[in-house]
């Protein structure tokens, strides 16, 4: 069964660091989404992606984000000097018109 | 803005019983999403319900949608250790793509 594969399961990066967490989405989806979850609590929706631009993003998703599909497969989502508040779970997902399907997650942990 | 609530957020049962989910939701929509997550994983998908009225079932999970009450539920029967992980539910309120708000969660422990 296709699935959302991302990359890496685990990052440890310093505060003030510039980190990049992967996804490789579901090769005819055409929606691409990050989600982030702090550790014990709920998934929350950072950024939409289609047709090659951002669609829709929270109030989290501020100038320290930024998404890009850098070639046919890849989707990433980068943080710019990253705090210790970013430390979370990032979920990539993708979908067609319908449901969303996740990939594993990155953990991410700012020190 | 949409806030999707769910109840109970910690669920303990024994096995073989029987137990209710309850999602709400503040906006009208008709697109809600069962999702189910093990400790450190990611969010499987359960059960997709699209309009007023839909039931949908997979083996001991019922998952139901009343758009008009903005009410879902997942009613679990005959509870099996194995159900044991935390369930979300998540409401879509866009027509194409899905940007969903997620609960809070209710992390169900089945006991032996």
């Amino acid at each position: 069964e296709p699935e959302v594969t991302q990359t890496p399961s685990h990052q440890v990066t310093q505060m003030g660091q510039e980190v990049i967490l992967r996804c490789v989405p579901i090769s005819n989806h055409l929606y691409f989404y990050w989600y982030r979850q702090i550790l014990g609590q709920k998934v929350e929706f950072l950024v939409s992606f289609y047709n090659n631009e951002i669609s829709e993003k929270s109030e989290i998703f501020d100038d320290q984000f930024s998404v890009e599909r850098p070639d046919g497969s890849n989707f990433t989502l980068k943080i710019r000097s990253t705090k210790l508040e970013d430390s979370a779970m990032y979920f990539c997902a993708s979908s067609d018109e319908g449901r969303a399907f996740f990939g594993q997650g990155t953990r991410l942990t700012v020190v | 803005e949409l806030k999707v609530e769910q109840n109970p957020l910690f669920l303990s049962m024994q096995e073989g019983k029987n137990y209710t989910i309850y999602c709400n939701y503040s906006t009208t929509s008709d697109r809600l999403y069962w999702y189910r997550q093990d400790p450190g994983k990611s969010l499987e998908s359960l059960f997709v319900l699209l309009s007023n009225g839909a039931v949908k079932q997979e083996g001991r999970l019922m998952a139901s949608l009343d758009t008009k009450a903005r009410l879902s539920t997942l009613h679990i029967t005959a509870a099996v250790h194995d159900l044991s992980a935390t369930y979300f539910c998540a409401v879509d309120l866009t027509t194409s793509g899905s940007r969903l708000t997620f609960g809070e969660g209710t992390q169900l422990t089945v006991n032996p």
